[in-house]
């Protein structure tokens, strides 16, 4: 079975700051990674996923992640955060079967001024 | 674009009531998603259908029935409704079941039951 593990509930970071969020896998296959963002009030967004090939994944709004499989992390940064990078993260793998995923349990990011 | 569109976004419910979520996307996605949201709890797949006419249970089936009722729309059914089905509801969709596919959601159906 694979898991997903997020650590801490909520990251508080100044505007400009280093965002870091992190998330460790567990799963018998090689593992598909996602991250989603949710705003309040809204569905969820893809930010970046890591199917095969290059380790280091961008996506929208300058965040990025790599995949790092002797660590099973994929954790999240962006260099400088932006107040409207407050939301829900999450992370999520799917394993060699299908699409289904399977969600850790978000972090809320909270950017002061 | 659309995308995911769910109905109703909000809704009150009294203990034992019956109600549908509707869901519709126009992607011509094949595969479709129930999902339950929880405060600290992340998301968990309730019930899923691969392809039109196959629907499958998914974490979290107890108290739920589906209908796939064709390519674009998959309903989520609660028959008798309880406490603990208050949540946040969300169906989303992809292309396909593969594994590195990308999952698209819909804005929610915020549900209390009382």
């Amino acid at each position: 079975a694979q898991s997903v593990t997020q650590l801490g509930s909520h990251v508080s970071v100044s505007e400009g700051a280093l965002v870091l969020l992190r998330c460790n896998y567990s799963s018998s296959v090689p593992p598909y990674l996602f991250w989603y963002v949710q705003y309040p009030n809204q569905g969820l967004q893809l930010l970046l996923k890591y199917t095969t090939g290059a380790t280091l994944v961008k996506g929208i709004n300058g965040f990025e992640a790599e995949f790092k499989k002797s660590e099973t992390s994929f954790h999240l940064t962006k260099p400088s955060a932006h107040m409207s990078d407050a939301a829900e993260y999450f992370c999520a793998v799917s394993d060699g079967a299908n699409s289904k995923l399977t969600f850790g349990k978000g972090i809320t990011l909270s950017v002061r001024p | 674009n659309a995308g995911v569109t769910q109905t109703p976004k909000f809704q009150v419910l009294k203990t034992g009531q019956s109600m549908t979520l509707q869901c519709a996307q126009d992607m011509n996605h094949n595969s479709m998603y129930w999902y339950r949201q929880d405060p600290g709890m992340g998301l968990r797949l309730i019930y899923y259908s691969a392809s039109e006419g196959t629907t499958d249970k998914g974490e979290v089936p107890n108290g739920y029935n589906v209908s796939r009722l064709n390519k674009r729309e998959f309903s989520l059914r609660l028959e008798s409704a309880a406490p603990s089905q208050t949540s946040v509801y969300f169906c989303a969709s992809s292309e396909q079941t593969g594994p590195g596919n990308t999952i698209y959601f819909g804005e929610g159906s915020w549900l209390t039951v009382v």
